[in-house]
């Protein structure tokens, strides 16, 4: 059964660093279909795609915000991380990650974590 | 980037068919995705590679594709099915969502 774990900390202040974790189980984040996507989506808004760490640990960011994150994995704990400097009340959000099966064509996502709320308040 | 434009709202009687459309060039060449969100839960994969669906989800649903739109139909809608429904596809190793559509089962 493969599930997925969001994990950090619920407030965080404005101006400082954000660190995510996804902890995974059920598959392993070496297998060279699989990689990990992290996806934000602000409280009644639309969901939002943010980062992909493939198994080659080749990285994909989000244009509009690819100065300010950094994805990375852990294989041997089954953890990818996703990191968020710079934070302002507009990325007060649910985070989720989501393992995809992703190539040049298409990235479908069957399997998501429950997600974490991340409130960025001073 | 590019964007993926759905309509913001469709409303559906029980028992009816309704369709949700996801406009971008992207998806001229590569394939959609739709997902399922109910309040308060992950999101669902119901449809990937425009037309393929998942074991798990019933065949009410299906997609389709024509140039750059893709559609998501939902035959014979269910009081279950009322939810937010979100295309995504794939672009240059990036990914993008469509804008959310709220299906509303009247």
């Amino acid at each position: 059964q493969v599930t997925m774990k969001e994990s950090g900390p619920v407030l965080v202040k404005p101006t400082e660093t954000l660190t995510l974790t996804c902890t995974v189980s059920g598959f392993s984040l070496s297998n060279p279909k699989l990689g990990v996507s992290w996806i934000r989506q602000p409280p009644g808004k639309a969901l939002e795609w943010l980062a992909h760490i493939f198994s080659n640990d080749e990285k994909s960011y989000s244009s509009s915000l690819k100065s300010r994150l950094t994805i990375s994995k852990d294989t041997s704990n089954s953890q990818a991380v996703l990191t968020m400097t710079k934070l302002g009340p507009v990325d007060t959000a649910t985070y989720y990650c989501a393992r995809g099966y992703c190539n040049n064509i298409s990235c479908p996502l069957p399997h998501w974590g429950q997600g974490t709320l991340v409130i960025v308040s001073s | 980037s590019y964007e993926l434009t759905q309509p913001p709202s469709v409303s559906v009687s029980p028992g009816q068919t309704t369709s949700i459309t996801c406009s971008g060039d992207p998806l001229g060449d590569k394939y959609a995705c739709w997902y399922q969100q109910k309040p308060g839960q992950s999101p669902v994969l119901v449809i990937y590679q425009d037309t393929r669906r998942p074991s798990e989800i019933p065949e009410r649903f299906s997609g389709s594709k024509s140039g750059t739109t893709a559609t998501l139909t939902i035959s014979g809608t269910q009081a279950m099915d009322e939810a937010d429904y979100y295309c995504q596809a794939w672009d240059s190793n990036t990914g993008v969502f469509g804008t959310g559509t709220k299906v509303s089962v009247l």
